[in-house]
């Protein structure tokens, strides 16, 4: 079956430094990934798509890449600022074509001022 | 434009009891999903309703079920709780649920506890 796995353990980096988080799968070749961003408490909020056909993706401060080959998703913020710590979650539809996304753990991101 | 609520936020109830969660989508949304999140599992779609019918379909026992109004209102129901029922419940829509062109806007979530 289909797997998704994000780091665990807390990403703690410094105020202006580039944070990167990253998303595995395997025994799965989806046609697009999804990142999320997830504060305490509250619901997630999407940040960005990328397709299976796209290898890089940019939005301000944000970089998402997606390497099929390596079964893997690389997130990316420049420039961190403390506002950025959150918690930020991969996702994938499932397997068979549906809608319905699978979501990673998600790795929590501190950042440090 | 209102973002999606839901109600109650937080609720507690006893093993055994049912409940009932509320969310209210986007204003022109018709898609609504609901999610289970809780630390040991994390998300987990239970089931979306487009158009008043259920359209997919988590991995998740019978107790849990849910409708959708002409309004695109949704309802989710857990009957009989249990402890391991306890968790962050959120609901999200969308515009028509089509994957690569629509978006998911998440609520902010009902925290459930079973006592």
């Amino acid at each position: 079956s289909q797997k998704i796995e994000q780091n665990s353990e807390a990403l703690n980096i410094q105020e202006g430094k580039t944070a990167t988080l990253t998303c595995n799968y395997t025994n799965y070749s989806p046609a697009y990934l999804q990142w999320y961003r997830q504060d305490p408490g509250r619901g997630p909020v999407f940040l960005l798509l990328i397709r299976e056909n796209e290898k890089e993706k940019r939005k301000e401060r944000l970089k998402v890449t997606f390497d099929t080959t390596l079964k893997q998703s690389l997130f990316h913020i420049t420039a961190s600022q403390p506002a950025d710590s959150a918690t930020y979650l991969c996702a994938l539809p499932s397997s068979g074509g549906s809608y319905i996304p699978t979501f990673g753990r998600g790795t929590s991101l501190i950042v440090h001022p | 434009k209102a973002g999606v609520t839901q109600t109650p936020r937080y609720l507690i109830k006893t093993r055994g009891q049912q409940v009932t969660l509320s969310c209210s989508p986007i204003s022109g949304h018709r898609s609504v999903s609901w999610y289970q999140q809780t630390p040991g599992q994390g998300l987990q779609f239970l089931f979306e309703y487009f158009s008043e019918t259920q359209r997919n379909k988590g991995n998740f026992p019978g107790r849990f079920s849910g409708r959708q109004f002409s309004n695109s209102r949704s309802e989710m129901n857990v009957s009989t709780l249990e402890l391991g029922d306890s968790a962050l419940y959120l609901c999200a829509s969308s515009l028509e649920g089509r994957y690569l062109t629509d978006t998911q806007y998440f609520g902010p979530g009902t925290r459930l506890t079973v006592l």
